[in-house]
């Protein structure tokens, strides 16, 4: 069974561009999150999307958004590029019922680095 | 929102000690923690979880209790191996929104 896949792995763009990162989740998931991963904050959580929808989000602002297509794909865009962007994007997928207690498989992200 | 808080930040132990992380969260109607070992340069990949309608989960070495009243949950690795050497990652879960504590580095010395 083929895991979480994440492209590009990496990503340079220059400040002010947009960018959009991609996440093929496990087949049969339901559930994408989005983090951005950087060395002082830790995991910080963007949003998730569940059947399509977006069914929470993080505290994050508005140029960085998301969608899922109905092969639960996802994608996130960042409009804008700040240099405090620079940071690893991982995406999850969970939840074949739609259950939220259940095992996040994470990909294996995408280096962003903003000049 | 969620706030997870996790401590220490970093955890130093001889080969063969225990070490404890705890958490804490804010949110009540988090239903779900799992916790999360993340090696340098790899994706984080769960260890163990636990339910709120559950006090303690064991598997092998490591172990997770959960005080839902303190809104506190702790995880436990016993015999510690250099191969357990990473940074740990606490979450609470409350219906796909799962928020991350700052992780903790643990350092296992042979």
């Amino acid at each position: 069974k083929a895991g979480v896949t994440q492209t590009p792995r990496y990503l340079i763009k220059t400040r002010g561009q947009q960018v959009t990162l991609s996440c093929s989740p496990i087949s049969g998931h339901r559930s994408v999150s989005w983090y951005q991963q950087t060395p002082g904050q830790g995991l910080q959580f963007l949003f998730e999307y569940f059947s399509e929808t977006q069914r929470n989000k993080g505290n994050f602002p508005g140029r960085f958004s998301g969608r899922q297509f109905s092969n639960s794909r996802s994608e996130m865009n960042v409009s804008t590029l700040e240099l405090g962007d620079s940071a690893l994007y991982l995406c999850a997928s969970s939840s074949i019922q739609g259950a939220p207690d259940t095992e996040a498989f994470f990909g294996q992200g995408t280096r962003l680095t903003v000049v | 929102g969620e706030n997870v808080e996790q401590h220490p930040s970093t955890l130093s132990v001889q080969e063969g000690d225990s070490a404890v992380i705890k958490c804490t969260y804010s949110d009540s109607a988090s239903n779900y923690f799992p916790w999360y070992k993340q090696e340098l340069g790899k994706r984080p990949q769960l260890i163990i979880d636990i339910r709120s309608n559950v006090g303690e989960k064991k598997d092998q070495r490591i172990a997770v209790t959960l005080n839902k009243t303190a809104k506190h949950f702790s995880l436990h690795i016993t015999e510690t191996q250099p191969e357990d050497s990473a940074v740990y990652f606490c979450a609470a879960n409350r219906w796909g929104d799962m928020r991350f504590g700052a992780g903790t580095r643990l350092t296992v010395k042979p």
